[in-house]
């Protein structure tokens, strides 16, 4: 398969903890990356490989993955968090990229 | 600085031809994978080509496959995407974005060319 499944919206209180989902087959043999875009902006890498971040990204953002299942954790959201994120991963042939739906998070 | 500057966006109508470049600077350009990602107004990412650090490996989308061609010119850091036959559905914001491998994901992105096909 080279889908990857993501909740269409997602929302958090300030302050509080959030965990986006994407769900893929091909997320069995690959690891997800997490991009966050901002309105009007170009996409950010947030997280990448097992629980890796770019440099200058906040610790406030985690990966992990189990199964099927990737998951990106915001902890004590910000309200600049507020953003879509897209997960992004190789397809089962490991030959194309292939994105999420995409998650528009709302910090309340 | 870390940049990729996209080049080349504009309105086209259908059936026509478009080339987008993508200039690279502040990193090794040539050992990076380098990806064009399109974003349709108001939709989500889709990846259209990826072309290896080396240009051994193409792929391309469905979508695209025989209508794009991905090249890339590392002595000149640049990155390339032509657009033949080109629909009212390739309408979208097109960016490139760098890859150092399966693993590290796209680190590196444009700020984006806009396409608009359109009669």
């Amino acid at each position: 398969s080279s889908e990857l499944t993501q909740d269409p919206a997602v929302s958090v209180a300030l302050g509080q903890t959030v965990k986006i989902t994407c769900q893929g087959d091909s997320l069995r043999s690959y690891y997800a990356s997490w991009y966050q875009q901002k309105a009007g902006q170009a996409p950010v890498l947030v997280v990448y490989g097992k629980n890796n971040r770019p440099s200058g990204i906040s610790d406030r953002f985690s990966g992990s993955s189990s199964g099927n299942t990737a998951s990106l954790t915001i902890t004590g959201a910000q309200a600049e968090d507020e953003a879509d994120y897209y997960c992004n991963s190789r397809d089962s042939s490991g030959n194309f990229w292939v994105f999420g739906g995409g998650t528009k998070l709302t910090v309340l | 600085e870390v940049q990729l500057v996209e080049s080349g966006g504009g309105l086209v109508k259908p059936g026509g031809s478009l080339r987008l470049s993508c200039a690279a600077s502040g990193f090794t350009f040539s050992s990076y994978r380098m990806n064009w990602v399109r974003q349709a107004p108001g939709k989500g990412l889709e990846w259209v080509s990826s072309i290896s650090s080396s240009n051994s490996y193409i792929y391309y989308a469905d979508s695209v496959r025989g209508r794009f061609t991905i090249s890339r010119d590392n002595a000149k850091n640049s990155l390339y995407l032509q657009m033949n036959s080109l629909r009212v559905e390739d309408t979208a914001v097109y960016y490139c974005a760098g890859d150092y491998g399966d693993y590290y994901g796209m680190d590196i992105w444009g700020q984006g060319t806009t396409v608009t096909v359109s009669s």
